[in-house]
């Protein structure tokens, strides 16, 4: 069955450094990978994903994510954290029947 | 275009008491999801929906029951409520693999 496994529950960065958020995967068939955004006291926003094709994706707010299949791996980037990214963020996939499993999440801090 | 609406949007119950949880999409998305979102938990799949009429369980069913009575609407359902379903309940829906779109969330206290 398909899952996803975020490492690092809390990460901090300094505004204007690079974000890096760690998400895993398990599944024995390439799989859809979502990365959502909680802002507090918010439901789930859609960053980006990955279905088929170009293993880069690109999302909104400068957000970005690679697929890297040998690694089962889908890490999202930022190159240059602003005071807005603070957030939650989620690593997310569907199993075949369309149930969206999600990650523990990370909570990301940004320091002025 | 409202997207995903719950209702309420907080609540605080007496522990035994019960109540319902609206989630409402103007989408029309044939996948409707409950989940409840607890603090180093993520998100977890209480019960979903494929389909008007129909309903399954998630990783977390007990203490809840649902219904999807319309295509547009699923209930989510407390019939003794207790101290360990206070919680952020979030409604999803979708129409495929390719996202889910999410409410607002309840924030849930049982008392």
């Amino acid at each position: 069955a398909q899952s996803v496994t975020q490492l690092g529950s809390h990460v901090s960065v300094s505004e204007g450094a690079l974000v890096l958020l760690r998400c895993n995967y398990s599944s024995s068939v390439p799989p859809y990978l979502f990365w959502y955004v909680q802002y507090p006291n918010q439901g789930l926003q859609l960053l980006l994903k990955y279905t088929t094709g170009a293993t880069l994706v690109k999302g909104i707010n400068g957000f970005e994510a690679e697929f890297k299949k040998s690694e089962t791996s889908f890490h999202l980037t930022k190159p240059s954290a602003h005071m807005s990214d603070a957030a939650e963020y989620f690593c997310a996939t569907p199993n075949t029947g369309n149930q969206f499993y999600f990650g523990t999440g990370t909570s990301l801090t940004v320091i002025p | 275009n409202a997207g995903v609406t719950q209702t309420p949007k907080f609540r605080v119950l007496k522990t035994g008491q019960s109540m319902t949880l609206l989630c409402a999409q103007d989408m029309n998305h044939e996948y409707m999801y409950w989940y409840r979102q607890d603090p180093g938990m993520g998100l977890r799949l209480i019960h979903y929906s494929v389909g008007e009429g129909t309903t399954a369980k998630g990783e977390v069913p007990d203490g809840y029951n649902v219904s999807r009575l319309k295509k547009q609407n699923f209930l989510l359902g407390l019939e003794s409520a207790a101290p360990s379903q206070t919680s952020v309940y979030f409604c999803a829906s979708s129409y495929s693999f390719a996202r889910a779109f999410f409410g607002q969330g309840t924030r849930l206290t049982v008392v």
